[in-house]
């Protein structure tokens, strides 16, 4: 079963608009964390936010925030006021159990998000 | 500082030849661990490396690859006699491992290229 499921795989936005990159996910974990990455054409990944399981608040980095709903187990990311350089890959992941456990992330399929000026 | 870097940045080689692909952790990174990237399986984990524990090799994808990490830094992988579906971005990450949210960095990838 797909542990990491985005179901957009290419989605578009208008310069200084918001845009939600959908992530939904499954684990039987009580802990776990939740990272978004962006992967620019240059092919490096580059962290961009992080939900705890455990955290009450929604995540928030600059203009990168994370809604994460736990009962639905989602996590979307939301990027406001778009730029042109946000146009990339980003793929949501999830690392199981505590967060000492040093285990492996577990990737979604990525959405392309293509930035229009 | 200086982050996870990798090398070399493109490899091309012939099928059923030996490759070592290299990674340099962030200085003071504990946690080192190998992922590739193809079109037809997205990213998938290949192995992991904790200070001295035995590596968690459970993602290899066959008995032709292995990696090895000295002195607890550089990180060498290696696959012998590659196969064409062996193509693939191979991307290094370390992290500290040390609390929350023990966030992976990752390298620039190593781009495999087997003909």
């Amino acid at each position: 079963a797909q542990k990491i499921t985005q179901t957009q795989p290419g989605m578009f936005v208008q310069e200084k608009e918001a845009v939600t990159l959908d992530c939904t996910y499954d684990t039987s974990d009580q802990s776990y964390g939740l990272f978004w990455y962006k992967q620019p054409s240059s092919g490096e990944m580059i962290f961009l936010i992080y939900q705890g399981s455990y955290d009450e608040q929604n995540a928030t980095e600059g203009r990168y925030s994370l809604n994460f709903q736990k009962a639905r187990k989602s996590a979307n990311l939301v990027i406001s006021a778009s730029q042109l350089g946000d146009s990339a890959m980003y793929f949501c992941a999830m690392r199981e159990g505590r967060v000492t456990s040093g285990s492996r992330l577990t990737f979604g399929e990525g959405t392309q998000l293509t930035v229009n000026p | 500082g200086a982050g996870v870097s990798q090398s070399p940045s493109n490899k091309v080689t012939e099928k059923g030849k030996d490759v070592e692909l290299r990674c340099d952790p962030i200085s003071g990174h504990t946690a080192l661990y190998w992922y590739r990237q193809s079109l037809g399986q997205g990213l998938e984990f290949l192995i992991y490396f904790q200070g001295n524990s035995a590596p968690d090799k459970s993602g290899l994808p066959s008995d032709r690859f292995s990696a090895e990490r000295t002195g607890g830094s550089v990180s060498t992988l290696t696959i012998q006699r590659t196969q064409q579906e062996d193509s693939a971005v191979y991307l290094c990450a370390s992290s500290l491992r040390r609390g929350a949210p023990n966030t992976q960095y990752f390298g620039p990838g190593t781009r495999l290229t087997v003909l």
